[in-house]
């Protein structure tokens, strides 16, 4: 299977604090993305990384991407208690691969 | 005005039924795609579609019969259920090329078969 593999599974910090997430993959990509996913809902993007990129920023989200460890993370800064979600890498090439997940929640 | 529907929302259905899911998107993209989320929130890709022809099929049961009648519509036919079936499925969409890289998801339709 080509998908990825999200570390760790589930994440628990105090509001404020920060949260980070890694991604591990096995294939070739053209870019990879973060999605967040509320309970019970579709998926949201949050940001997307070109294989030729190693550090993105967008507002309190900062991703960096290790090709030729074939690795990303994805950093939330000063959580609130809305980023409660999971969050998912998904590799592309061809088609969108996407990763186990992380389920993080941000206790109050 | 919302970018990509699917009805239903909440599916309960018997072992060896057939049902359809539908879904739309407004937002002019080339290109839709269903997703099968499983228990353990696995997601994975099933079908895609652009411009109304399918370019992915992947390791589907015949059972499963995505149409497009245009490139704002595609829906999921599902032929005598299992209970396997039982999933959460996602229609997503984006454009073709450049930086339309970005997919956006449906909703999501919950799928129950007893």
């Amino acid at each position: 299977s080509q998908q990825g593999e999200e570390d760790p599974q589930a994440l628990s910090i105090q509001e404020g604090e920060n949260a980070t997430m890694n991604c591990s993959y096995k294939t070739s990509i053209n870019n990879l993305q973060w999605y967040r996913q509320n309970s019970g809902r579709g998926l949201v993007h949050l940001i997307l990384i070109r294989s030729n990129e190693r550090e993105k920023h967008s507002g309190r989200l900062r991703v960096t991407l290790d090709t030729s460890k074939k690795s990303s993370s994805l950093l939330i800064t000063a959580s609130r208690a809305a980023d409660t979600a999971s969050y998912f890498c998904a590799t592309d090439y061809v088609k969108l691969t996407f990763g186990t997940g992380t389920r993080l929640t941000i206790i109050p | 005005d919302t970018a990509v529907s699917q009805t239903p929302k909440y599916l309960v259905t018997q072992m060896g039924n057939d049902k359809s899911i539908k879904c739309e998107q407004n937002l002019g993209h080339d290109t839709m795609y269903w997703y099968k989320q499983d228990s353990k929130k696995f997601l994975k890709i099933m079908f895609s579609y652009n411009n109304k022809e399918l370019i992915i099929n992947e390791t589907v049961p015949n059972r499963f019969s995505p149409k497009s009648p245009d490139k704002a519509h595609l829906n999921l036919h599902i032929n005598s259920l299992e209970l396997g079936d039982s999933a959460v499925y996602f229609c997503a969409s984006r454009p073709t090329g450049g930086e339309g890289e970005t997919q956006y998801f449906g909703p999501g339709t919950r799928l129950l078969v007893l």
